[in-house]
């Protein structure tokens, strides 16, 4: 079955420092697609990266950057000098390339940022 | 640029009303679906479609019913409301398979409460 585990309920970062979110999933399929969205107070969803599974390099986006560790099925988000409007809910989400390429979430991760 | 376009913001149901969320996106995206986001649950699937004409259930699919009669268009049937049904919902379509063309866009999102 596929899924995706956020274990991280709630995290707290001091502004300007860098905080990694965790993500792990479970999959069978050979090729699939790895994504973090951000969902602000505001409740909009807004893309923040991908990964592929057969790319070879880490994905970054600016402050992003997505740490896959494709053994470990580990896609953990890494956000580099954080700041007060990176206070927010953080989802790891899944698409797998067979049953109907469906996109699946994990629980999801709050952030707070502190100044 | 429209997006995906989601009706209404907000709602409020008698047990056992029915109604209909619309969805309409305007980027020829073929994979459009339906999630509700519940505390603590992240976002769960409930319908999506590959392509006009052709839908299929997700995670939470009872109680909804879904049709794609166009590309643009995908709405969203709530048959008989149970105060289980409230949430926040929300329309989502991709691009084809590959890279961030796979990314969901959103839209603004549906509160729905049951009473």
């Amino acid at each position: 079955a596929q899924k995706i585990t956020q274990t991280q309920p709630g995290m707290f970062v001091q502004e300007k420092e860098a905080v990694t979110l965790d993500c792990t999933y479970d999959t069978s399929d050979p090729s699939y697609g790895l994504f973090w969205y951000k969902q602000p107070s505001s409740g909009e969803m807004i893309f923040l990266i991908y990964q592929g599974s057969y790319d070879q390099q880490n994905a970054t986006e600016g402050r992003y950057s997505l740490n896959f560790q494709k053994a470990r099925k580990s896609a953990n988000l890494v956000i580099s000098a954080s700041q007060l409007g990176d206070s927010a809910m953080y989802f790891c989400a899944m698409r797998p390339s067979t049953g109907g390429f469906k996109t699946i979430f994990g629980a999801g991760t709050r952030l707070f940022v502190k100044a | 640029n429209a997006g995906v376009t989601q009706t209404p913001k907000f709602q409020v149901l008698k047990t056992g009303q029915s109604m209909t969320l619309q969805c309409a996106q305007d980027m020829n995206h073929e994979y459009m679906s339906w999630y509700r986001q519940d505390p603590g649950m992240g976002l769960r699937l409930i319908h999506y479609s590959v392509g006009a004409g052709i839908t299929d259930q997700g995670e939470v699919p009872n109680g909804y019913n879904v049709s794609r009669s166009t590309t643009e268009d995908f709405p969203l049937r709530l048959l008989s409301a149970a105060p289980s049904q409230t949430s926040v919902y929300f329309c989502a379509s991709s691009g084809d398979w590959g890279s961030t063309n796979e990314k969901l866009f959103f839209g603004s999102g549906t509160q729905l409460s049951v009473l």
